[in-house]
């Protein structure tokens, strides 16, 4: 197994432009996690999906951002305008059930996204 | 407030010798806690998770430990390898929902 799968891996945009990020859950998993992480604030979950349905999105900051998964096999997060505060890495997980129960989530490599 | 804190905040040893990493949660009720190494450039990788029930659990070099009545944890490292020059992350999830509580992490450097 390939493991979670995001694109692109760096992403570098000046403010204002739109930016969005990919991520390609294992096969099988059911369930899909968006998080960031910043020196200052850590892992942040964004929010995340059960069998392509968002759950909760208490995490996604404004309205700037919004996540959407069409099917099993792929989810997008988009920041529309990005400002450089949004700078930071990117991350998707997923696991089999959701994380109330002991189930793993596996990380994806993360992208880093710099906004200037 | 449902908090995870971490200590210490960084830590230096030399190569074979051993660590601890503290982990101290306010989150209630509690259903798993879990500790991930996240290596420089990379997601996190996760190294144990542990229910309330539990109080020890082992991978390798590594053993967490679970207070739940202090609401404490902690990550043992055994004979340190520079491959565990990392940054380690406990993670808290609250019951009955999929809020998970980060800790900002500790990080490990292992010199030669």
């Amino acid at each position: 197994d390939a493991g979670v799968i995001q694109s692109p891996r760096h992403e570098v945009t000046e403010m204002g432009q739109e930016v969005t990020l990919r991520c390609k859950p294992i096969s099988g998993h059911n369930s899909l996690f968006w998080y960031r992480q910043t020196m200052m604030r850590g892992l942040e979950l964004l929010i995340y999906f059960n069998n392509n349905v968002p759950i909760d999105d208490s995490g996604m900051p404004e309205d700037r951002f919004s996540a959407k998964m069409p099917n099993a096999s792929f989810s997008t997060l988009k920041i529309q305008p990005s400002e450089p505060r949004d700078s930071a890495v990117y991350f998707c997980a997923s696991s089999l059930v959701a994380a109330a129960s002991s189930y793993e989530q596996y990380f994806g490599p993360g992208t880093r996204l710099t906004v200037t | 407030k449902n908090q995870v804190e971490q200590s210490p905040q960084s830590l230096i040893i030399l190569e074979g010798k051993n660590c601890t990493l503290q982990c101290n949660y306010t989150v209630s009720p509690f259903s798993n806690l879990r500790w991930y190494k996240q290596d420089t450039g990379r997601g996190p990788v996760s190294l144990t998770i542990m229910t309330f029930s539990e109080n020890t659990k082992s991978n390798g070099r590594y053993t967490a430990t679970l207070d739940a009545d202090t609401k404490q944890s902690s990550l043992h490292i055994t004979a340190s390898q520079l491959s565990d020059s990392a940054s380690y992350i406990c993670v808290v999830s609250g019951q009955a929902g999929t809020a998970l509580i980060f800790g900002k992490g500790t990080t490990l450097s292992v010199s030669s």
